[in-house]
């Protein structure tokens, strides 16, 4: 069975800083898709960045980019130069390239401080 | 707005009662998902629908629950009976999916703003 581990339910930030968030996961697939999405206070959820498991190369999206580690199974958001509007809550998801589910972890939610 | 919508966005009702919650996806998206979630939690997967068809549910969807997308646009998800531990955001998720050389397509999801249900 997919699982998506955060272990860091709360982080915190200072404006312009760079913090970094962790997720981990468990599958026995080779083939697979990793995102992370937004969810800030009563909003909807919006997609962060996403990574195809076939790609070694890290994704990066303006301030964020991700450390893809297949082998351990661990997919990091890094936040640069940290914005007030960065906080939220932000959601690590997995999907098999053959599957229709995502999976979630439960969530870290992100304070900035300015 | 060409977003995912959702409807209503709050509903309180008292336990035993039949709710019905709307979602329109992005107009040209042929995949539709509805997720639970829960205070604290991840999205949990309910059901989705290729088009019309409702290919996949969750075990959480008990018989209670029904889904249905008649004419592959919008979807409606209909609790019968509501019982206190259905309280919950009900989220809902388009994407486009594409059959490629490799297998499906990376199927982002957009997401609504979701229903919020409470059963007193």
């Amino acid at each position: 069975a997919q699982t998506v581990t955060q272990s860091q339910p709360e982080m915190s930030v200072q404006e312009a800083e760079t913090v970094t968030l962790s997720c981990t996961y468990d599958t026995s697939e080779s083939d697979y898709y990793l995102f992370w999405y937004k969810q800030p206070p009563s909003r909807q959820m919006i997609l962060v960045i996403r990574q195809e498991a076939y790609k070694q190369q890290n994704a990066t999206e303006n301030r964020f980019s991700v450390n893809f580690q297949k082998a351990a199974k661990s997919f990091s958001l890094k936040i640069s130069d940290s914005q007030l509007g960065d906080a939220a809550m932000y959601f690590c998801a997995y999907r098999t390239n053959t599957g229709n589910q995502f999976y979630f972890g439960t969530g870290t939610s992100l304070t900035v401080i300015p | 707005d060409t977003g995912v919508s959702q409807n209503p966005r709050h509903k309180i009702t008292k336990r035993g009662q039949n709710v019905t919650f709307r979602c329109d996806p992005i107009s040209e998206h042929n995949r539709l998902y509805w997720y639970r979630q829960t205070l604290g939690q991840g999205p949990e997967f309910l059901t989705y629908f290729q088009n019309e068809a409702q290919l996949e549910k969750s075990r959480l969807l008990s018989d209670r629950f029904s889904a249905e997308r008649p004419k592959g646009s919008f979807s409606t998800l209909e609790i019968q009976r509501t019982e206190q531990g259905d309280s919950a955001m009900y989220l809902c998720a388009s994407s486009l999916i594409l059959q490629t050389a490799r297998g499906a397509s990376t199927d982002t999801q957009y997401f609504g703003p979701g229903t919020r249900l409470t059963v007193l």
